[in-house]
């Protein structure tokens, strides 16, 4: 156990379905991460929250809306899908330690999602 | 971009034997370099890490080498064995929050 966890583990929904992925951490961290891990491809980097604000978008549809409403928890709400967009899902955290910090990210075990 | 490139994409091994991996970053100014291990249904999980002012780390059966002026490095696990078996992903970054990971690596020990 890496001390972060996501609900649900899997999820199939359809192109018409809104649904949100969760992410709790339990390591006192400041900074919360969503990743998109597709086959052959790098991790994805889609969200950073640091002490529950935004601080990155990369450049991600409107379709995938984050919220963090405190440190120990992030969410992910989908709406209006596309096949394109299954893949797994990965939370991660860190504690922000100033611009040269190690920030080491654990992460959680992911959501697998598919998209009817 | 910032990028990392990522080889071999599948490596197969016996058994004991030693395996290498080998990642090259294109941002010069990236200052840490994390190893992160993914088994089947489990999220990465960092085995190793090295910073920009240190040209090797060794831990155990792992050692991770870094090559600033070619910016490339590289992992290596001796005596290899089943339980290695798994995704491994390199990552570099810079002076930000932010980790540019490689494609992974497929690793296959056979017994």
């Amino acid at each position: 156990e890496t001390g972060v966890t996501q609900t649900p583990r899997h999820l199939v929904m359809g192109m018409t379905n809104k649904k949100s992925l969760k992410c709790e951490q339990h390591l006192g961290h400041n900074a919360m991460y969503w990743y998109k891990q597709s086959a052959k491809k790098p991790l994805e980097l889609m969200f950073v929250y640091s002490l529950e604000e935004r601080v990155e978008n990369n450049s991600v549809p409107s379709r995938f809306s984050p919220e963090c409403p405190n440190s120990s928890h992030l969410f992910l709400h989908l709406h209006t899908l596309q096949p394109e967009d299954s893949a797994l899902y990965l939370c991660a955290s860190s504690q922000r330690s100033g611009t040269s910090g190690r920030n080491e990210q654990f992460f959680g075990p992911g959501t697998r999602l598919t998209v009817l | 971009g910032e990028n990392v490139e990522q080889h071999p994409s599948t490596l197969s091994v016996q058994e004991g034997d030693s395996a290498v991996i080998k990642c090259t970053y294109s941002d010069s100014a990236s200052n840490y370099f994390p190893w992160y291990k993914q088994e089947l249904g489990k999220g990465p999980q960092l085995i190793i890490d090295i910073r920009s002012n240190v040209g090797e780390k060794k831990d155990q059966r792992i050692a991770v080498t870094l090559n600033k002026t070619a910016k490339h490095f590289s992992l290596h696990i001796t005596e290899t064995q089943p339980e290695d078996s798994a995704v491994y992903f390199c990552a570099a970054k810079r002076n930000t929050d932010k980790l540019i990971f490689g494609t992974g690596t497929r690793l296959q020990v056979f017994p």
